[in-house]
């Protein structure tokens, strides 16, 4: 069974470039998040996409977008990158909406410089 | 206030010993909370969830929920060095499926 995989594994920008993230949700699973964590922090959460829609935002800039596949994949854009942007960046799934028990895979680290 | 608070620690226990993991929350609404590990470097890997008062216990992790108190508490039995991560209390928010908010979590180092 495999769990949520996320590619890269590691990214090094600089300023205002734009990158991409990916994650493939655990099998059976419909449902994603996408979490910021800044070192020493909780992961902040930043949206969830079910059936191919933003279900939920939180509370980061229009810079931060993203989309879902029919296959329940999903990428994490970000436009304009600033410093303040590295960080590890966690995907998380679930299966359907009526459990909120969400995997994370191994996270993207960004570095931004 | 800080809707999930967690003492960041570190606290440190000995081999063997019960390791006492303790997370408040704002949220009275809250109807699902959540425990993760995280070693230094890697992702959050689930422990437990619990959605009820009272305890909840699996092998040597128990996780205690006092919606009254808003606190949600973990406890691991004989703790090994092994246990040695920082622990993340999250709660559910909504319906259906939802986001987590996360604490900034609880480092524990157990000593040989």
């Amino acid at each position: 069974d495999a769990g949520v995989t996320q590619s890269p594994t590691h990214l090094i920008k600089t300023r205002g470039q734009q990158v991409t993230l990916r994650c493939s949700p655990k099998s059976g699973h419909d449902t994603v998040s996408w979490y910021q964590q800044a070192l020493g922090q909780g992961p902040q959460f930043i949206f969830q996409y079910y059936e191919e829609e933003e279900r939920q935002r939180g509370n980061f800039p229009d810079r931060f977008s993203g989309h879902q596949f029919p296959n329940y994949s999903s990428e994490l854009n970000v436009n304009a990158l600033l410093l303040g942007d590295s960080a590890l960046y966690l995907c998380a799934s679930e299966g359907g909406p009526l459990t909120d028990t969400q995997y994370f895979g191994p996270g993207t680290r960004l570095t931004v410089l | 206030q800080k809707e999930v608070e967690q003492n960041s620690g570190p606290l440190s226990v000995p081999e063997g010993a019960i390791a006492s993991l303790n997370c408040t929350y704002s949220d009275r609404g809250s109807q699902s909370f959540f425990w993760y590990r995280q070693y230094s470097g890697k992702s959050p890997e689930l422990i437990m969830f619990i959605y009820s008062n009272g305890d909840k216990e699996d092998g040597r992790f128990t996780a205690q929920l006092n919606k009254a108190s808003q606190y949600v508490s973990l406890l691991i039995r004989d703790s090994q060095p092994s246990d040695s991560a920082t622990y993340l209390c999250a709660l559910g928010v909504g319906n259906q499926g939802g986001k987590l908010i996360f604490g900034q979590g609880t480092e524990l180092s157990v000593k040989p």
